[in-house]
């Protein structure tokens, strides 16, 4: 059974930052693109960011280019992404899907239930 | 960056027919993907590639697409069907989300 399961959400202030880990397991994650989706409370779905199976292709949307980092430890089965400079309207909850090829495209069937970013003073 | 567009809401009585559009240049040249999302719960995979069906969604949900418009249709609509539904392309390792419909079904 393919699990996807986030951690490292929480408060922090602005201009903070934070490292979310995304936990795969139940198939061969070396062999996926991955993706982070984040959601405001009440909101749409905005996609974050992408990484194809072997970390050389990856893409972000404009909001967080030069301040976020997507990568990946295939020998962990782990998905990251690191967030600096950190802004109120980051607040989101992030969910990491997996793609349904090794090339970043589309998040496909599995998603984690999201890991909780909140950016307050 | 490109831009998907959907309306923001449609309603349907139970049993007729809904259909969700969804409009952007990319769709010209990249398939379509659309999830639905209930909630407090992740979305759901519905269709991909414009017009396929995953495994185990039922076959009321369809998918077509002409020129910069695709199109989700959910024939003889349930009341579980209720909820919010985007469509999502990507193009050079960037995605993007439309920025959903909210489906009643009453």
């Amino acid at each position: 059974e393919v699990q996807l399961v986030e951690s490292g959400g929480g408060l922090v202030q602005p201009g903070g930052s934070l490292r979310l880990s995304c936990a795969a397991s139940g198939f061969t994650f070396n062999e996926y693109a991955m993706h982070w989706v984040r959601q405001t409370p009440g909101k749409g779905l905005e996609w974050v960011s992408g990484i194809s199976w072997n970390s050389v292709a990856s893409g972000y949307v404009d909001s967080v280019k030069g301040r976020f980092t997507i990568f990946r430890d295939n020998a962990k089965n782990s998905l990251y992404l690191q967030m600096n400079s950190l802004r109120p309207e980051d607040t989101a909850l992030y969910y990491c899907a997996k793609d349904s090829t090794s090339a970043v495209e589309a998040p496909a069937g599995y998603w984690g239930q999201g890991t909780l970013v909140t950016v307050s003073s | 960056s490109f831009e998907l567009t959907q309306p923001s809401s449609v309603s349907v009585s139970p049993g007729q027919t809904a259909r969700i559009s969804c409009s952007g240049d990319i769709l010209t040249k990249k398939y379509a993907r659309w999830f639905q999302q209930k909630p407090g719960q992740a979305p759901v995979l519905v269709i991909y590639k414009d017009t396929e069906r995953p495994s185990g969604i039922p076959q009321r949900f369809s998918g077509s697409s002409s020129g910069t418009t695709v199109t989700l249709t959910i024939s003889g609509a349930q009341v579980e069907d209720e909820a919010d539904y985007y469509c999502y392309s990507a193009a050079d390792n960037n995605g993007v989300f439309g920025g959903g419909t909210k489906v009643t079904v009453l």
